[in-house]
């Protein structure tokens, strides 16, 4: 157990539909990151916080947004799904920026 | 653009034997980490070892090794005594300046231990 939490486990849900994924992170860490992991395009990183603050973004699509909030926690907000959006979703914190990243168990997000 | 390549879609060992799994990686940083995971059937990421650009002596934890050989940009696991256990989706992810803090992860290896 890395001390990452992440709500649901499983979401089913339809095209067009908007989700919210929950992360909170080990107790301590200030740095949230996401993660999509999907069949054809491996682990990609999606976006970073710090304290609250974002970070840095990578291949985030604009339909996807996410926040950190004075608790630490974060939230993964996916609207319009489309089929492709179907992917693990992965939290991970580290206590810093340059620190060890551990990663929750992840969402497993079916759109159909 | 920071890169990471494994090569082996698939590795097959029996239990108690050595496996090495290959990953290289492409950066113009001089600081930066190199990093194992393992993610099982259940699908959580297990990070298993790291090893730092600057680090001297390569990284050990337990089964795990990590054979670092910067010139050739090279970081590749090995695991000694492989146990059924072992069985799993192995990930090399590296973190550099150019890419902030995130980590960029290859492709995986899956790796099958038999009895």
């Amino acid at each position: 157990d890395s001390g990452v939490t992440q709500t649901p486990k499983h979401l089913i849900t339809a095209t067009g539909q908007r989700v919210t994924l929950r992360c909170s992170p080990r107790s301590g860490d200030l740095s949230v990151y996401w993660y999509q992991q999907s069949l054809d395009q491996g682990l990609q990183f999606l976006i970073h916080y710090y304290n609250g603050e974002e970070r840095a973004k990578g291949n985030i699509l604009e339909r996807f947004s996410a926040q950190q909030f004075p608790d630490l926690h974060s939230e993964l907000n996916l609207s319009s799904l489309e089929l492709g959006d179907s992917a693990l979703y992965f939290c991970a914190s580290s206590p810093v920026p340059a620190g060890e990243q551990f990663f929750g168990p992840g969402t497993r997000l079916t759109v159909l | 653009a920071q890169k990471i390549t494994q090569t082996q879609p698939g590795m097959f060992v029996q239990e108690k034997e050595a496996v090495t799994l290959d990953c290289t990686y492409d950066t113009s940083d001089q600081s930066y980490g190199l990093f194992w995971y393992k993610q099982p059937s259940s699908g959580e990421m297990i990070f298993l070892i790291y090893q730092g650009s600057y680090d001297e002596q390569n990284a050990t934890e337990g089964r795990y090794s990590l054979n670092f050989q910067k010139a050739r940009k090279s970081a590749n696991l090995v695991i000694s005594a492989s146990q059924l256990g072992d069985s799993a989706m192995y990930f090399c992810a590296m973190k550099g300046h150019q890419a902030g803090t995130a980590l960029i992860f290859g492709k995986g290896t899956t790796l099958s231990v038999s009895s």
